[in-house]
């Protein structure tokens, strides 16, 4: 079945550290988006890529880092330089707007 | 700017009760998309519509039903005979051309109580 993974599920980071969370589409879509959510904050934006090879900043993309090398992967790295990264992380993938389809999400602690 | 507005923190109500939940969006294109989307405890986000911006006409799908208004920039969502399960929070979203991205407004949590 087609969908959108995302790994791991929990994930914990030592302060200071860099960790990657993973996202996958096997939907042939061209467009993927990486959002944040806090509670009570809703879904902030933090990079999206609407073609292979290129990617533009959302609306909070400072301490964050993206790569977009194949059209079915698009990793998200929390830099050292993310002040506060403890936060529910949701992938998504979408067909030039028309249809997203979201992963499970990663839930961040800092420990 | 593109601006979505879910002024309703959070809701409660008490089963069978009929809530809506209100949305306002801001956006400077004519083509444009509408969302609403269940998040519940586990986390994922559901699906429940998409609008675009030339169709005007309300929905109903079971208990849901929602009402586009551009006049207004309004696009709500109502529930009928509330039950416990629709318990979760809902985001209202916004899909512009120009932008290429779909932004969400802060979320509505919804409490239906026995």
């Amino acid at each position: 079945d087609g969908g959108i993974t995302q790994s791991p599920k929990y994930l914990f980071r030592k302060e200071g550290q860099n960790v990657t969370l993973s996202c996958e589409q096997n939907l042939n879509h061209d467009a993927m988006y990486w959002y944040r959510q806090d509670p009570g904050q809703g879904l902030r934006l933090i990079y999206y890529s609407q073609i292979v090879n290129d990617f533009q900043k959302g609306d909070i993309a400072e301490g964050y880092s993206v790569s977009r090398e194949k059209k079915e992967s698009f990793p998200l790295t929390v830099t050292s330089a993310q002040k506060n990264p403890t936060a529910f992380y949701l992938c998504a993938s979408s067909m030039n707007g028309y249809g997203y389809t979201f992963g499970s999400g990663t839930r961040l602690t800092v420990v | 700017a593109q601006k979505v507005t879910q002024a309703q923190t959070e809701i409660s109500v008490v089963e069978k009760e009929d809530v809506t939940l209100d949305c306002v969006y801001e956006t400077r294109d004519t083509t444009y998309y509408l969302f609403w989307y269940k998040q519940p405890p586990s986390g994922e986000l559901v699906f429940l519509i998409r609008r675009n911006s030339f169709d005007e006409q309300n929905e109903i799908s079971g208990r849901y039903s929602w009402n586009f208004q551009k006049s207004t920039s309004s696009f709500n969502f109502t529930i009928t005979a509330s039950q416990v399960v629709d318990s979760a929070v809902y985001f209202c979203a916004l899909f512009y051309n120009q932008g290429g991205k779909l932004i969400f407004g802060q979320g509505t949590e919804l409490s239906v109580k026995p």
